[in-house]
């Protein structure tokens, strides 16, 4: 069992949809990951709240568009996806960012399988 | 890029032998994370390493931190089916911000 939830669990939708993931965890955690994950690849960073406040976006294109409403909940909204967008999204999040030795280990959700047709 | 190099990409073992797998990076890593993978799951967070030389252990995993703190390995003594899936190392670089995951190395189990 995960303690970051996130849904759909699976997701189809064609290229001009506008579609949200949502993720939620209670664990207190002030810093949550979005990660896209590509079949037999490693998960690549996407964007990165730190007590809600957007801190790392990793040049992802404007058609993910994250949003963080509070400091339990991550949502990535979608629009006008390519058929490469189609992967695994996994939220993560950690209880915060920390430096150096302090970094936190970071708890995953199930994440969101989505396919753009 | 930064990068954190991760070998070997696949191993097959016999149920009982052992297994390892490397991590490598040019420059000097702050702490190195691993986590597990199960075929169709998430990552699962499996432990951090933080001091030069560290070592730890998990029943039959152990983790070692390099005394230049620039690569680590995780070794699994005596395979069991239940040990398959990926196993990634992750890293913060020394003066980094984010998260490095290695390449992984899947883990099969041929019982």
């Amino acid at each position: 069992d995960t303690e970051v939830t996130q849904t759909p669990k699976h997701l189809v939708m064609g290229m001009t949809n506008k579609k949200s993931l949502k993720c939620e965890q209670h664990m207190g955690h002030r810093a949550m990951y979005w990660y896209k994950q590509k079949a037999k690849k490693p998960p690549e960073l996407m964007f990165v709240y730190s007590y809600e406040k957007l801190s790392i976006n990793e040049s992802v294109p404007s058609r993910f568009s994250p949003e963080c409403p509070n400091s339990s909940l991550l949502n990535l909204h979608l629009h006008a996806l390519q058929p490469e967008d189609s992967a695994l999204y996994l939220c993560a999040s950690s209880q915060d960012r920390g430096t150096g030795g302090g970094r936190q280990p970071q708890h995953f959700g199930d994440g969101t399988r989505l396919s753009i047709l | 890029g930064q990068q954190v190099m991760q070998i070997p990409q696949y191993q097959h073992v016999q149920e009982g032998e052992d297994f390892t797998t490397y991590c490598n990076s040019s420059t000097t890593l702050s702490n190195i994370q691993w986590y597990k993978q199960r075929p169709g799951g998430h990552p699962v967070f499996l432990i951090q390493l933080v001091k030069s030389g560290e070592v730890k252990k998990q029943k039959r995993l152990t983790f070692q931190f390099g005394e230049a703190k620039k690569n680590s390995s995780l070794h699994i003594t005596a395979t069991q089916t239940t040990d398959v899936g990926t196993y990634f190392c992750a890293a913060y670089m020394e003066y980094g911000n984010k998260l490095v995951f290695g390449a992984g190395t899947i883990l099969r189990v041929k019982s």
